[in-house]
């Protein structure tokens, strides 16, 4: 079964400085995985995403993630935090067109 | 073109009565999905729809809850009936249905179900 594992609940960290949200995975085959930012009040939002290939993703607002397989991770980084940065954000697993398995979130509070 | 869309955004309720989520998806989506997030834990698949069809609904949790998708349309996830373990924020999320490629799954905003 595929799982994720997010150790982080709450990670705060001034703005400016660098970010990186931890993530773990457990999948059978090559997985997909994704990282989601919730914003309050708003829905999930794509960050980025691996399927195969360069094992460092670029995305949205700034976002990377690196994939290590021999690790199991896809940890999200951002060099420079903006306190827009702050919400709530997921990492998941899954296949194309099918479910996808969430993590419990990393909450980021972004100091001044 | 509008994304995903879910009503109500709220809901309160009261143990024993029945609740409506409704979802519609992009239009020209055949895959749609129901999340839902307990007590802010994890997000956790409920079911996933192949335009009318139930193609996966290995997470629905028991038999009060039911998913519809008449017409391969929107879709509707009905409570009933309702027990305070069911409050949460319930996700409907819909994708594209093209083989060989990867279909990213859209989120709509959600609906915040609270039991009372």
């Amino acid at each position: 079964a595929q799982s994720v594992t997010q150790p982080d609940i709450h990670i705060t960290v001034s703005e400016g400085a660098s970010l990186e949200l931890r993530c773990n995975y457990s999948y059978g085959a090559t997985p997909y995985l994704f990282w989601y930012v919730q914003s309050p009040g708003q829905g999930l939002q794509l960050l980025l995403k691996y399927f195969s290939g360069d094992t460092l993703v670029q995305g949205i607002k700034g976002f990377e993630a690196e994939f290590k397989r021999s690790q199991s991770s896809f940890n999200l980084r951002k060099p420079s935090v903006h306190w827009s940065d702050a919400a709530e954000y997921f990492c998941a697993v899954g296949a194309n067109a099918g479910k996808s398995t969430f993590g419990d979130g990393t909450t980021l509070t972004v100091k001044p | 073109e509008a994304g995903v869309t879910q009503f109500p955004s709220h809901s309160v309720i009261e143990k024993g009565q029945t609740v409506t989520l409704r979802c519609d998806p992009i239009s020209g989506h055949d895959n749609l999905y129901w999340y839902r997030r307990v007590m802010g834990k994890e997000i956790k698949f409920l079911l996933h729809f192949v335009k009318e069809s139930k193609q996966d609904e290995s997470g629905m949790p028991n038999n009060r809850f039911l998913a519809e998708r008449t017409g391969g349309t929107y879709s509707t996830l009905k409570v009933q009936p309702a027990e305070l373990e069911d409050s949460g924020v319930y996700f409907c999320a819909s994708s594209a249905l093209t083989s060989g490629f990867y279909n990213e799954q859209f989120f709509g905003p959600g609906t915040r179900l609270t039991v009372l």
